[in-house]
């Protein structure tokens, strides 16, 4: 059964810092993996997709990386803006279902 | 293009009742799937539908239903509804089915039993 891990929980950073949030994966047969961001009470934005032949993608200030052997990936945030402040999610995908990490509460100071 | 969309946003119940949600998703996608979040659990897979039937489900009890239209537009019905049903759902849709599709989510339905 996959399991999802992301690490750390949480998160406080001051603006401007440069920072990394972790997802770990059990099972490496997945198909891609999604990161997204969510405000409090809100549904989820779609932040970055990795296929699974693929080893990163880059949108703006964020870089997601996929290391599908050794069930990681990391998703960097250049320059953080208080405007980041959010729950960050990892999900990867096989061909049944998403499974979804816990997610990493991120703050970042003005 | 719309986004998905879900109705109602909010949402109240008394125990022992039922609700209908429904999702539509963004046009040309045939895949709607359906999660459910809780502060305890997360956000955990329900079921999904690709061209009118189910074609996968979670590890969640018969009381949790669905279906597709043929215009895609799906619903999730709970019945006998129970405390701990109390939770954010949500509904994305894709191009396809299976896991090689990138999946767009809605705003959600919270749903509170009282």
């Amino acid at each position: 059964k996959q399991e999802v891990t992301q690490i750390p929980a949480a998160l406080s950073v001051p603006e401007g810092e440069n920072l990394v949030l972790n997802c770990s994966f059990t099972d490496s047969a997945i198909y891609n993996l999604q990161w997204f961001r969510q405000d409090p009470g809100k549904g989820l934005t779609s932040l970055l997709l990795i296929q699974s032949s693929q080893r990163e993608q880059t949108s703006g200030r964020l870089n997601a990386s996929l290391d599908k052997s050794s069930g990681r990936s990391t998703l960097y945030i250049a320059a953080s803006q208080p405007g980041d402040s959010a729950t960050y999610l990892c999900a990867v995908q096989n061909n049944n279902d998403m499974r979804f990490g816990a997610g990493t509460r991120l703050t970042v100071k003005p | 293009k719309a986004g998905v969309t879900q109705t109602p946003r909010y949402l109240i119940k008394t125990r022992g009742q039922q609700v209908t949600l429904s999702c539509s998703p963004i046009s040309g996608h045939r895949s709607v799937s359906w999660y459910q979040q809780t502060p305890g659990q997360g956000l955990q897979f329900l079921f999904e539908y690709f061209s009118e039937t189910q074609r996968n489900k979670g590890n969640f009890p018969g009381r949790f239903s669905g279906r597709q239209f043929s215009n895609s537009r799906s619903e999730m019905n709970v019945s006998t509804l129970e405390l701990g049903d109390s939770a954010l759902y949500l509904c994305a849709s894709s191009l396809g089915a299976g896991g090689a599709n990138e999946q767009f989510f809605g705003p959600g339905t919270r749903l509170t039993v009282l």
